[in-house]
């Protein structure tokens, strides 16, 4: 079955520490997303990307950063400079075409806890 | 600039009961209009969305929402609840550059 795949689901890390976040998808999709989720906020946009070799930044970008050098793969990277990296990290995809706006597919996600 | 209210931060409902949940969006441009649920420590699941046409879309599970232009709003229903129903929903709306901007969630309970 085609989806997306996050891993690891549970991460811990040590303040200071760089981690990347990994999510695979095998739906040919075009689009990928990294989306932040803390209680009562709702899911915020940190990157996101339409093409390989490009991306965007998106609403909340500051201290992450991504690569998207396969179509399949877009990991994300929390670095030391995110000031409160603690969260729930969902990646997406969707399908570009002209005219058509598709809906997007999200991983189960990854809980990122630093300390 | 867009923007999505879920005004009901926790809903609870018997077994059984009807439900709605509210949305209401800001939006410049026609909208594209999504309803997902996601349940704890999960993803999030499409449950139905509104590109155009019809106001009143049929989603999966039993869920349908309607668009009213006049209001802002895209409302989630059900008839009738069922435990498995518990989770939390989103209402988003689809920019142009297909990116989804996400209201704050409701969290919904259901009591047998």
């Amino acid at each position: 079955d085609g989806g997306i795949t996050q891993s690891p689901k549970y991460l811990f890390r040590k303040e200071g520490q760089n981690v990347t976040l990994s999510c695979e998808q095998n739906l040919n999709h075009d689009a990928m997303y990294w989306y932040r989720q803390d209680p009562g906020q709702g899911l915020r946009l940190i990157y996101y990307s339409q093409i390989v070799n490009d991306f965007q930044k998106g609403d909340i970008a500051e201290g992450y950063s991504v690569s998207r050098e396969k179509k399949e793969s877009f990991p994300l990277t929390v670095t030391s400079a995110q000031k409160n990296p603690t969260a729930f990290y969902l990646c997406a995809s969707s399908q570009l075409g002209q005219g058509i706006w598709s809906p997007l597919h999200f991983g189960n996600g990854t809980r990122l806890t630093v300390t | 600039a867009q923007s999505v209210t879920q005004p009901d931060i926790h809903i609870t409902v018997s077994e059984g009961a009807s439900l709605e949940l509210r949305c209401n969006y800001s939006y410049g441009a026609t909208p594209y209009l999504f309803w997902y649920v996601q349940s704890p420590g999960q993803g999030l699941q499409l449950l139905l969305k509104y590109f155009s046409g019809d106001t009143l879309v049929q989603g999966i599970k039993g869920f349908e929402a309607e668009f009213k232009r006049s209001q802002s709003s895209f409302n989630l229903r059900k008839p009738s609840v069922h435990w498995s129903d518990a989770a939390e929903y989103f209402c988003a709306v689809g920019t142009g550059a297909n990116n989804l901007f996400f209201g704050t969630g409701t969290r919904l309970t259901v009591i047998p």
